[in-house]
């Protein structure tokens, strides 16, 4: 199985911040990396998927880069909506996997 | 705009079948390129995907449930079905069902629309 490890696993910030979350797989997944935004009590929603691309609808502050086994998840100004919790996700191999969450608290 | 609804027994008892079905309204379930999936969330954890299955019935399985799984699609009801036998505490979680897409534009491949999640309780 890739292991996703996700740093921090929480992080405190404030409206106005910018925030960067890391996702590093156990072994490399060209780009087939994606991030999920989850608030609590609904299903997570698909924010960036092939490690840089922004799923329409999404607004424009949130970015991924990164390739092989180091990712970025980027959100350039915090919103008061953004306080919750985010998931990387691996498609690279037939067994998919997640990382352990990140959440980002006031 | 596509939906999906999941439906099932909410409390199982410990080494029955814990069934679910994925409605999906607004949409085909037999339109090409798409899996149809499931991830778990138990209560205040991660995700665990569980596996896929296409219209095509072709099916992919997380290994560690393998051996208890089983998957269907009724495209007649537009709905896919998930069957996990020996059920054990450890299967406590929030299910979740998923569509899969391909974006050929840059080869990836994500869960871009989810249901809303229904919880499921093993206990006697």
């Amino acid at each position: 199985d890739i292991q996703l490890t996700q740093s921090p696993s929480s992080l405190s910030a404030s409206v106005g911040d910018r925030v960067t979350i890391t996702c590093r797989t156990s072994q490399t997944i060209d780009t087939y990396l994606n991030w999920y935004q989850q608030r609590p009590g609904k299903a997570p929603n698909l924010l960036i998927y092939a490690a840089s691309t922004l799923q329409s609808g999404v607004p424009s502050r949130f970015s991924g880069s990164g390739s092989g086994t180091d990712f970025t998840l980027t959100i350039s100004s915090l919103q008061p909506e953004d306080f919750t919790t985010y998931y990387c996700q691996q498609t690279y191999t037939n067994l998919w996997t997640f990382g352990q969450g990140t959440k980002v608290e006031f | 705009q596509l939906q999906l609804q999941e439906s099932g027994s909410g409390l199982v008892k410990p080494s029955q079948t814990l069934s679910l079905t994925c409605a999906v309204s607004g949409g085909s379930i037999s339109s090409g390129g798409y899996s149809w999936n499931w991830i778990r969330q138990p209560p205040g954890k991660g995700l665990e995907w569980i596996g896929y299955i296409y219209h095509t019935e072709n099916t992919q399985f997380n290994p560690s449930l393998k051996s208890r799984l089983t998957m269907s699609v009724d495209r007649s009801k537009n709905q896919f079905s998930l069957n996990l036998r020996f059920a054990t505490a450890a299967d406590t979680a929030v299910y979740y069902c998923a569509r899969g897409t391909y974006y050929f534009d840059s080869s990836g491949y994500a869960f871009d629309i989810w249901g809303q999640g229904t919880l499921v309780t093993v206990s006697s």
